[in-house]
């Protein structure tokens, strides 16, 4: 089965730069989160998504970041303007629902690496 | 105050040892505990559930302790390949994200 697939895995851009990031989750996953990992520390929520409507996004600063799942599949997030403490490592994770065993598991894809200068 | 808690580490053990980490959580209406690894430059991976009565997965045992606010996990044997970061992360009550520790970074020494 295929993982979470992201992209890019890489990205430089200056302060004050737009940059978008695209995730695909496991196929038939309905809930899809955003998290950002800033070096040294754990995953922070940014953005939850269940099928195409948010749950939670009380972490996401809105002011710059936005993030959409128009169809409940694919989901990109978007920084704009991007800057200096928005060098993290941005993971996408998915899990299969929102209901039902409180051990659903959330499997993360390999994250997109962003350094901002 | 922090949602999850650990000791950054880093841990460094030899091979055999035995290794273990705590982690405390905030918020009592905490319903469900895990422990995720996460190799350098890579990203977590679950390692085991934490339930109400302990659970143990081969070198691997992980506790939960409710009236402290404490979830541990102990690796006993250790092999080189166990070198890597530990996150342990909470889910509360009605709530499906999960809020992560920093992570504990372990090194095992031939």
């Amino acid at each position: 089965e295929a993982g979470v697939a992201q992209s890019p895995r890489y990205k430089i851009i200056e302060k004050r730069q737009s940059v978008a990031f695209w995730c695909n989750p496991i196929s038939g996953h309905a809930t899809l989160y955003w998290y950002q990992q800033i070096l040294g520390q754990g995953p922070k929520l940014l953005i939850q998504f269940q099928n195409n409507g948010v749950v939670d996004d009380s972490q996401l600063p809105k002011d710059r970041f936005s993030a959409e799942r128009l169809k409940g599949v694919d989901s990109t997030l978007k920084i704009q303007p991007a800057k200096l403490e928005d060098s993290a490592v941005y993971l996408c994770a998915s899990s299969p629902s929102l209901a039902g065993s409180s051990y659903n598991e959330q499997f993360f894809g390999p994250g997109t690496r962003l350094t901002v200068l | 105050r922090k949602e999850v808690e650990q000791d950054p580490g880093p841990f460094n053990v030899p091979e055999g040892a035995t290794v273990a980490f705590n982690c405390t959580y905030s918020n009592s209406a905490s319903q469900s505990f895990f422990w995720y690894r996460q190799d350098c430059r890579k990203e977590p991976k679950l390692l085991m559930s934490v339930y109400s009565s302990g659970n143990e997965d081969g070198r691997f045992t992980a506790q939960l302790n409710r009236a402290s606010q404490y979830i541990s996990l102990l690796i006993r044997d250790s092999k080189l390949s166990d070198s890597a970061t530990y996150l342990c992360a909470v889910r509360q009550t009605g709530a499906n994200n999960l809020f992560f520790g920093t992570g504990t970074r372990l090194t095992v020494i031939p």
